[in-house]
């Protein structure tokens, strides 16, 4: 049981290059979510994911797109990178605990765009 | 707006001293809250949530509905307490809004 799995764990883009960061979880959970991590900011929600087939914008969406592939696939992409994205980027996915929901991470992929 | 807020940025404390982690929330409805942990070269993970009224690892943290206040507290801290916190508020089913985080210092 790996949790929550991302790739890659670092990459270096130069500005305007795209990349899809890739996030994958074994819990069957329904829900999964893209955070980027800077410091002073604490987590910000990109985007989420309910259930399969669906996606919904979070705080801080422009710049970004994902595709729930399936129940266990989640997958964010820059399109044209830019210096303002260098961050740390962190997939999660949530089921339920009782009545309380609670979210599992990944170990985090840290992108510099240069 | 749903908002989370750690007004500290660090705190640093001597091993055996007490430890209190400020969160305040703001949510006009029935708040679920959470404290994640991020210990150096860990993923973050789930430390207690409102709603079990639990203590893990010595910390406990009580929802106070009033002073919208949900802040963490440990009577005596160890070395290996030094970590990330995140106070984070269950706003819509399953959206999540974290705080800006505390980095805790336990210093030997």
């Amino acid at each position: 049981n790996a949790g929550v799995t991302q790739t890659p764990k670092f990459q270096v883009l130069k500005t305007g290059q795209s990349m899809t960061l890739q996030c994958a979880q074994d819990m069957n959970h329904n829900s999964m979510y893209w955070y980027r991590q800077d410091p002073g900011m604490g987590l910000r929600l990109i985007y989420y994911s309910a259930s399969e087939g669906t996606t919904d914008k979070g705080e801080v969406p422009n710049g970004y797109n994902v595709s729930r592939l399936n129940k266990r696939e989640f997958s964010l992409r820059l399109e044209s990178a830019a210096p303002s994205q260098t961050s740390v980027y962190f997939c999660a996915s949530s089921g339920t605990s009782g009545r309380s929901y609670e979210q599992y991470f990944g170990p985090g992929t840290r992108l510099t765009v240069t | 707006a749903q908002r989370v807020t750690q007004p500290e940025k660090l705190l640093s404390v001597f091993k055996g001293a007490p430890v209190e982690l400020k969160c305040n929330y703001s949510y006009s409805g029935s708040p679920e809250l959470f404290w994640y942990v991020q210990y150096s070269r860990q993923r973050l993970q789930l430390l207690l949530r409102h709603i079990s009224r639990e203590s893990i690892k010595g910390f406990t943290a009580d929802l106070n509905k009033g002073e919208t206040s949900f802040h963490l507290k440990k009577p005596f801290a160890q070395e290996e307490d030094s970590a990330m916190y995140y106070c984070a508020l269950n706003y819509n089913f399953n959206k999540f809004y974290f705080g800006s985080g505390t980095k805790l210092n336990v210093k030997p």
